[in-house]
């Protein structure tokens, strides 16, 4: 099964509303994952289940979807939120990660 | 809740290296444990997964048959054996503990990772 992220990458401002997506290339139910990762930094969960929200994460982050398609928003960008995105299929080896959606700064 | 990389370094292609993860501040013996690498400016790679005892392991295509997980609870320690190591394997490798309690659910604690370089 494959993942493919889309943008590979985004410019966007603070306070903007970006939606980053994540298509499998077969069914995976909600068996997903999204992951934040500064440079430098080790990967940091931010939504499993497709849309549950990670403990302590802010709640301008939200996942939707199901199935083979899916979509992490970043509602009301802020400056920390500037950094590479993940996705990853879950329940069944291989668990792949998407190839990744840098966010950079306008 | 911390995991900690060690055993990394710079290495010969074909030779042999062991990587260390310690673990401590969670109940190391109920959770599945992952291994994950990204080599220099690329993105995520998963690597291999053992669950809480050991009885279910699996690998990337790319290690399978040179890679060996496995897991001490007395020393609530995971390792990852490489053999036969080759230059593509050279990346910053990542202990990771999964979250829930089945096998094959995300990872929520990361360890800061270990470089590992192979080259002659």
């Amino acid at each position: 099964i494959q993942l493919t992220q889309s943008p590979s990458s985004l410019s966007a401002s603070v306070g903007d509303r970006v939606t980053i997506t994540c298509r499998a290339s077969q069914d995976i139910s909600s068996y997903l994952a999204w992951y934040q990762q500064k440079p430098g930094k080790a990967p940091k969960l931010l939504i499993y289940a497709a849309s549950t929200l990670q403990s302590g994460v802010p709640s301008r982050f939200s996942g939707s979807g199901s199935g083979s398609d899916f979509t992490l928003t970043i509602s009301g960008l802020q400056p920390e939120d500037f950094a590479t995105y993940y996705c990853q299929r879950l329940n069944t080896s291989p668990f792949t990660f998407g190839q990744g959606t840098k966010l950079e700064i306008k | 809740v911390q995991l900690v990389e060690s055993g990394g370094g710079l290495v010969q292609p074909g030779r042999s290296l062991r990587l260390s993860c310690a673990a401590s501040g969670f109940n190391f013996e109920d959770f599945a444990m992952h291994w994950v690498r990204q080599a220099p400016g690329k993105g995520l790679e998963w690597v291999s997964s053992i669950n809480w005892n050991s009885r279910s392991t699996d690998y990337a295509d790319s290690v399978k048959g040179r890679f060996t997980i496995s897991r001490d609870t007395a020393k609530n320690s995971l390792y990852l054996q490489m053999n036969s190591l080759r230059v593509e394997d050279t990346a910053s490798y990542y202990c990771a503990k999964e979250r829930g309690y089945t096998y094959g659910s995300d990872m929520d604690v990361w360890g800061k990772g270990i470089s590992v370089t192979v080259s002659s």
